[in-house]
């Protein structure tokens, strides 16, 4: 079966270094999504991204962070300077056709330390 | 204003046991209802997917959603341990944007 695929597995950052994390995403989905996930806290939306554009962002979403689909295949997040509290699990998920209104498939995420 | 609360457990039953698992959310434009699975170190696993309101069953899963209520359900019939695992309800008004609630641990005995 088709995965959404993350790289890397763990990341260990200085605080206010910037980091991109990559997602490869189902190969026919057209909408992806970045979500986080806190130590013992829910997941949460980041932001959703198609056509090019980003659909929806959260109030979790500032000028620190950016998303970018840079080929075909990946679909990047970057934190420009990150903070202790970006420390977290932050997934990847791809849908197929909106007006199907499918639903998301998540990746198995990226544990982002900061130091 | 909390849009999705779960009920965190731990929650711990038998092996062959009925499990119900619950979400209440608070607002009443939620359409698209999931439940997921995650096991420790992944990502959240599609289980069921409903729109809007009614029952759907796919083998020992059946989801409920009772928008009245603002109230869905996910039922599990003979549960096994390698069901353990926490159980995120996720929802939304559209399919730009999922709530989850905080996750369901539940832990099957052998």
């Amino acid at each position: 079966e088709p995965e959404v695929t993350q790289t890397p597995s763990h990341q260990v950052t200085q605080m206010g270094q910037e980091v991109i994390l990559r997602c490869v995403p189902i190969s026919n989905h057209l909408y992806f999504y970045w979500y986080r996930q806190i130590l013992g806290q829910k997941v949460e939306f980041l932001v959703s991204f198609y056509n090019n554009e980003i659909s929806e962002k959260s109030e979790i979403f500032d000028d620190q962070f950016s998303v970018e689909r840079p080929d075909g295949s990946n679909f990047t997040l970057k934190i420009r300077s990150t903070k202790l509290e970006d420390s977290a699990m932050y997934f990847c998920a791809s849908s197929d056709y909106y007006g199907r209104n499918q639903p998301q498939h998540f990746g198995d995420g990226t544990r982002l330390s900061i130091l | 204003q909390k849009e999705v609360e779960q009920d965190p457990g731990p929650l711990s039953v038998p092996e062959g046991a009925i499990v119900s698992l619950n979400c209440t959310y608070s607002n009443s434009a939620f359409q698209y209802f999931m439940w997921y699975r995650q096991y420790s170190r992944k990502g959240p696993e599609l289980l069921m997917y409903t729109y809007s309101s009614g029952n759907k069953e796919d083998g020992r899963f059946t989801a409920q959603v009772d928008k009245s209520s603002k109230y869905i359900s996910l039922f599990i019939r003979d549960s096994q341990p390698s069901d353990s695992a926490t159980y995120l309800c996720a929802m939304g008004y559209n399919f730009n944007k999922f709530y989850f609630g905080s996750g369901t641990k539940l832990n099957v005995k052998p």
